[in-house]
């Protein structure tokens, strides 16, 4: 398996408090991302790192900030949570790399533990 | 807006019997395709992937997935299932070589003894 952490790997909090997910890599993956997975919706992308600092939105960001500051971590912050924030979250990782120099990026993804979170 | 449809929601099945799974995607440029497995309360893990070359393609655990360009589809399949195939697959889809995967709602399997 992939060396993909997250911590912490179970939370409960309350409505309106902050809350940071952690994934730390150390497989020296260019990419990381965030996902929550829910009932009938698989898994959806919050926010993606291409590279330190740099950080893009996926289709379900609003509510949802990230950072990168080095290589191996990726910080998913919840300003102020609600309950529909109540998810399971996983990290994941690809190298996002050229294989044969065709131009082409191949990306494999590889997903952490996943963090249980629960906002009452 | 590229999108993944996977049609089958739950499947039960008895031990021995063959299984397919279907996976559709809107896109019709280049793509990367995907199926993920998630066991009861572990991440998710990889069981084969499409770049290019034959269509049939291989995983592990016997599983093996035909990308049908024409038919946009990347059905999974496994002609004897186990009771440990129990799980839940993603089908997922990356277009155009950008970053990222678009992955489907996922299909729970359960297979009885």
């Amino acid at each position: 398996d992939a060396g993909i952490t997250q911590s912490p790997r179970h939370k409960v909090t309350e409505t309106g408090t902050p809350v940071t997910l952690r994934c730390h890599q150390t497989e020296n993956h260019r990419y990381m991302y965030w996902y929550r997975q829910d009932p009938g919706h698989g898994l959806r992308l919050i926010h993606y790192s291409y590279g330190v600092k740099d950080t893009d939105k996926g289709e379900v960001s609003d509510g949802y900030s990230v950072s990168r500051s080095k290589t191996e971590d990726f910080l998913l912050t919840l300003e102020s949570a609600t309950s529909s924030q109540t998810s399971v979250y996983f990290c994941a990782i690809s190298p996002g790399f050229d294989l044969a120099h065709t131009g082409k990026t191949y990306n494999e993804q590889f997903f952490g533990p996943g963090t249980r979170l629960t906002v009452l | 807006a590229q999108s993944v449809s996977q049609h089958n929601h739950h499947v039960i099945l008895s031990e021995a019997a063959s299984l397919e799974l279907g996976c559709n995607y809107s896109y019709g440029g280049t793509v990367n395709l995907f199926w993920y497995v998630q066991y009861p309360g572990q991440h998710l893990q990889l069981l084969l992937k499409y770049f290019s070359g034959d269509p049939l393609v291989k995983g592990i655990k016997g599983f093996e997935a035909e990308f049908i360009k024409s038919k946009f589809s990347f059905n999974l399949r496994k002609p004897s299932v186990q009771w440990s195939d129990t799980a839940e697959y993603f089908c997922a889809v990356n277009v155009g070589n950008t970053d990222k995967l678009i992955f489907g709602t996922g299909t729970r399997l359960q297979v009885f003894p």
